[in-house]
């Protein structure tokens, strides 16, 4: 039980265009989605914090209207990047967590967006 | 001075071994103490989840909290090349339970 789907696992993009991440609990119903950004060798920093059916909270320092994020329904949540560029270049994981157990995050595989 | 402190390592260590990883941390509102397990270009996850200080045990793994040092461990016992990953501490805080997570201890086993 408590399976987080990331898709896609990578995505290569041009500069300036825009990039869809999805993430899915497959056997529990997500009432807080979080997205995650990871540099090499380096921890995992918060970005945003989304509960269903509401505007997701971002971290200081993290660009709202850059990292679209919408959390539609208790299964899914999307991250946009929306005009990337290189810097933008990272892996993102989204992880969920269920209302019965706020402590426990369950993550999903990740994904690497490279922009050329 | 960050509130949760890991050495990102790398830690090399023989199979069968014993491995002790370790985290310090500053902020005497955490109660709650996780392990994630991470491996290359994957995303965590959950190895053991401990409140109260002391020893918990998991098969091969045990998590240690001491909350009068602050100093959380995990100790795996008979390491194996399958252990070679990244471990994660993270300790849940505040009435929205969101982590705050180490850097992370890259962990090699070799055989």
């Amino acid at each position: 039980g408590a399976v987080v789907s990331q898709h896609p696992s990578w995505v290569i993009c041009k500069s300036g265009t825009s990039v869809k991440i999805e993430c899915r609990s497959l056997d529990f119903q997500a009432t807080t989605m979080f997205w995650y950004r990871q540099f090499p060798k380096q921890s995992l920093m918060l970005m945003a914090t989304s509960n269903e059916g509401s505007k997701a909270t971002y971290e200081q320092g993290v660009e709202k209207d850059k990292f679209l994020i919408n959390h539609a329904s208790l299964t899914l949540s999307t991250l946009t990047v929306t005009s990337a560029h290189p810097e933008d270049s990272s892996f993102y994981i989204c992880s969920a967590r269920e209302k019965w157990r706020p402590r426990e995050l369950f993550f999903g595989e990740g994904s690497r967006l490279t922009v050329l | 001075q960050k509130e949760v402190e890991q050495d990102p390592g790398p830690l090399s260590v023989p199979e069968g071994a014993i491995v002790s990883l370790n985290c310090t941390y500053s902020n005497s509102a955490f109660q709650y103490f996780m392990w994630y397990r991470q491996y290359s270009r994957k995303g965590p996850e959950l190895l053991m989840y401990t409140y109260s200080s002391g020893n918990k045990e998991d098969g091969r793994f045990t998590a240690q909290v001491d909350k009068s040092s602050k100093y959380i461990s995990l100790f795996i016992r008979d390491s194996q090349p399958s252990d070679s990953a990244t471990y994660l501490c993270a300790m849940p805080s505040g009435g929205s339970y969101i982590p705050t997570f180490g850097r992370g201890t890259s962990l090699i086993v070799h055989p």
